[in-house]
């Protein structure tokens, strides 16, 4: 069974870091993308950052970019987000997706954890 | 940046009645996904490449559209499709979401 579990969050002064794991088990994490996807209360998705199987290709969001750093460990099976200079709208909760292709021609981001609460006030 | 509009932003259907949701791309892009967010869960697959059924999605679903237009299509809404759908473009990055779609029923 496919399981993604994120864990790190927390409440946090703005300005300070954070930094959130997301453990993979029941496939073979080395052979996925991974992204970060954040939903602020009562609002929508926002998708955050994406890191190929190997970390070559690294994007993010305007909105992170400068302050946010995904990482991978494949070894651990585990995908990272580093998060500093935190602010107030930072305040969400963070999910980890894998990034599968079906059909070869369809990414899809097709499994997704429970999510990490991240909380950003003083 | 690929800006999705979702329309309409909620809406409420009586069970049986035919419910179509829309995502307008702000540019063209090669094809569209959908999630389904139930309240205090995580995302689901839905939709994948326009108009095909993740695993599990009931058949009275469907997807379709191209370009910059794209619908998601209920044929007889039921109580458990109750929920917020998003579409998802992956054809470029910054990745985009609409602002989804909040479907209640009547």
């Amino acid at each position: 069974e496919v399981q993604l579990v994120e864990s790190g969050g927390g409440l946090v002064q703005p300005g300070r870091s954070l930094k959130l794991s997301c453990l993979a088990s029941g496939f073979t994490f080395s052979n996925y993308g991974m992204n970060w996807i954040r939903q602020a209360p009562g609002k929508g998705l926002e998708w955050v950052a994406s890191i190929s199987s190997s970390s070559s290709y690294i994007y993010y969001a305007d909105t992170v970019k400068g302050r946010f750093t995904i990482s991978r460990d494949n070894a651990k099976n585990t995908l990272y987000l580093q998060m500093t200079s935190l602010r107030s709208e930072d305040t969400a909760l963070y999910y980890c997706a894998s990034m599968d292709t079906v059909a070869g021609a369809y990414y899809v981001m097709d499994a997704w954890g429970q999510g990490a609460s991240v909380t950003v006030s003083s | 940046e690929i800006v999705l509009t979702q329309s309409p932003t909620t809406m409420a259907a009586s069970p049986g009645e035919k419910v179509t949701l829309n995502c307008l791309a702000s540019s063209s892009v090669s094809y569209m996904n959908w999630y389904q967010q139930k309240s205090g869960a995580s995302p689901k697959l839905w939709i994948y490449g326009t108009s095909n059924l993740a695993s599990g999605v009931p058949n009275r679903f469907s997807g379709s559209g191209s370009g910059t237009s794209y619908s998601l299509t209920i044929s007889s809404m039921e109580a458990e499709d109750v929920a917020t759908y998003y579409c998802l473009q992956l054809s470029s990055y910054p990745l985009t979401f609409g602002s989804g779609t909040k479907l209640e029923i009547k």
